[in-house]
């Protein structure tokens, strides 16, 4: 059974330069969800995608920001001219939504970025 | 405005006994609740729910209790052990359908 992947799971750049990742969710789930982690506070909702159409973006996620999920199965996150202040956790949920389900949303083990 | 606090940034318990973890909600839409488990440098582990309509739900040593009136929810872990040390989250979804809010979390250290 193989869970919700991130990759990379460290990236070190510098103040301007652009960054990408990729979360490759749970292979079954329709719902794919990016949330950012800074210390000391909980999960903070980004965006999501209920197959490869984006449904809800957070007014956290600037117009630097930019979030894919073109075949409705992995997901990209693009930050670009990176910031001081975008250093945090970038986590990637995913979960199946149904008409007889609740969401409960599974984890990847996320995307350290540190900007430099 | 935080609409899902744990108020208790620390907990510590000894080994054998009951961890209670506390969390407040202001949002009386919300009605699904979860909790996770996170060890550092990995991503939060899915560790039980529930839905408002009930008020109790049990899975092994972990048992989740809602008081909706008090907009109050907790995750009482029986018998604790040392490898139940990590930081818990509480988070909250409305119709269990939308983006999860959650607190800040509760670091519990669980003492042999």
């Amino acid at each position: 059974d193989t869970g919700v992947s991130q990759d990379p799971r460290h990236k070190i750049t510098k103040r301007g330069q652009n960054v990408t990742f990729r979360c490759d969710p749970i292979s079954e789930h329709n719902r794919l969800y990016w949330y950012r982690q800074t210390l000391g506070q909980g999960p903070e909702f980004l965006t999501y995608f209920q197959n490869e159409a984006q449904l809800e973006k957070s007014r956290l996620l600037s117009d630097r920001f930019s979030a894919e999920r073109p075949k409705g199965s992995f997901s990209t996150l693009e930050i670009q001219r990176t910031e001081q202040g975008d250093s945090a956790m970038y986590l990637c949920a995913s979960s199946l939504r149904s008409a007889s389900s609740t969401d409960t949303q599974y984890f990847g083990p996320g995307t350290r970025l540190t900007v430099l | 405005d935080q609409q899902v606090k744990q108020n208790s940034p620390s907990l510590r318990v000894q080994e054998g006994r009951i961890s209670i973890l506390n969390c407040d909600y202001t949002n009386s839409m919300f009605d699904y609740f979860l909790w996770y488990k996170k060890y550092p440098a990995e991503g939060p582990t899915f560790l039980i729910s529930i839905s408002s309509i009930k008020d109790k739900n049990e899975d092994g040593r972990f048992t989740v209790f809602l008081n909706k009136s008090a907009k109050h929810l907790s995750l009482h872990i029986v018998p604790s052990q040392p490898g139940d040390s990590a930081v818990y989250f509480c988070a909250a979804s409305v119709l269990g359908n939308t983006p999860l809010v959650f607190g800040k979390g509760t670091r519990l250290s669980v003492i042999a």
